[in-house]
């Protein structure tokens, strides 16, 4: 199995921050990546798939680089609405493997 | 627009079958390009991913839950189903249904679409 490894597990971060999360694999798997988000109580939500395509909707301060083993999703200046848990999903193979989760917490 | 919706028993008990359905509306669940699958997330903790069924009948599973686990679809109602067998406690979680898109030659897009999620406690 593909293990994902995010980091960091959580953060603190002010609005307007530039905030970077990682996710890497245990084994290259080219670009199947997906990022998602997912505020408290709520449906996760795609925000990023082929590792850097944005989702239809999704403001253009998140975006998404990486190749192979290593991945960040990146947010340009964090918005209030942005603080919550964001996940990446490896669908290179299966099974399919989340990463543990960040929780972008209000500093 | 596509809408998905979960929907089964709350409560099971353990030893017994989780069941759930997952009804497709707003589209059809029989196009060749689509896949569907089920996650899961207990509570406070990540997203698990428990398997996926092409309306051919095709599955995948994961490894962790395939003795357990059968996905069934039945296009004639627009859903697919969900059944996972000797429940335990580490069952307890939120099931959520969602869409796969395939793309030939390309990344599939997983997850684009999801239904609202449905919690199921395992407990006697």
């Amino acid at each position: 199995d593909i293990q994902m490894t995010q980091s960091p597990s959580a953060m603190s971060a002010s609005v307007g921050d530039r905030v970077t999360i990682t996710c890497r694999a245990s084994q290259g798997i080219s670009n199947y990546l997906a990022w998602f988000q997912q505020k408290p109580g709520k449906v996760p939500m795609r925000l990023i798939y082929a590792a850097s395509s944005l989702q239809s909707g999704v403001p253009s301060r998140f975006s998404g680089s990486g190749s192979g083993t290593e991945f960040t999703l990146t947010i340009s200046s964090l918005q209030p609405e942005d603080f919550a848990t964001y996940y990446c999903l490896q669908h290179n193979s299966y099974p399919l493997t989340f990463g543990g989760g960040t929780k972008v917490e209000i500093k | 627009q596509l809408q998905l919706q979960e929907s089964g028993p709350g409560l099971v008990k353990p030893s017994e079958t989780l069941s759930l359905t997952c009804t497709v509306s707003g589209g059809s669940i029989s196009i060749s390009s689509y896949n569907w699958g089920w996650i899961r997330q207990p509570p406070g903790k990540g997203l698990e991913w428990i398997g996926n069924i092409h309306y051919s009948g095709s599955t995948y599973y994961n490894p962790s839950l395939k003795s357990r686990v059968t996905i069934s679809i039945d296009t004639s109602k627009n859903h697919f189903s969900l059944k996972l067998g000797s429940v335990t406690a580490a069952d307890t979680a939120v099931y959520y249904c969602a869409r796969i898109v395939v793309v030939p030659g390309a990344p599939w897009h997983f997850f684009d679409y999801w239904g609202q999620g449905t919690m199921v406690t395992v407990s006697s």
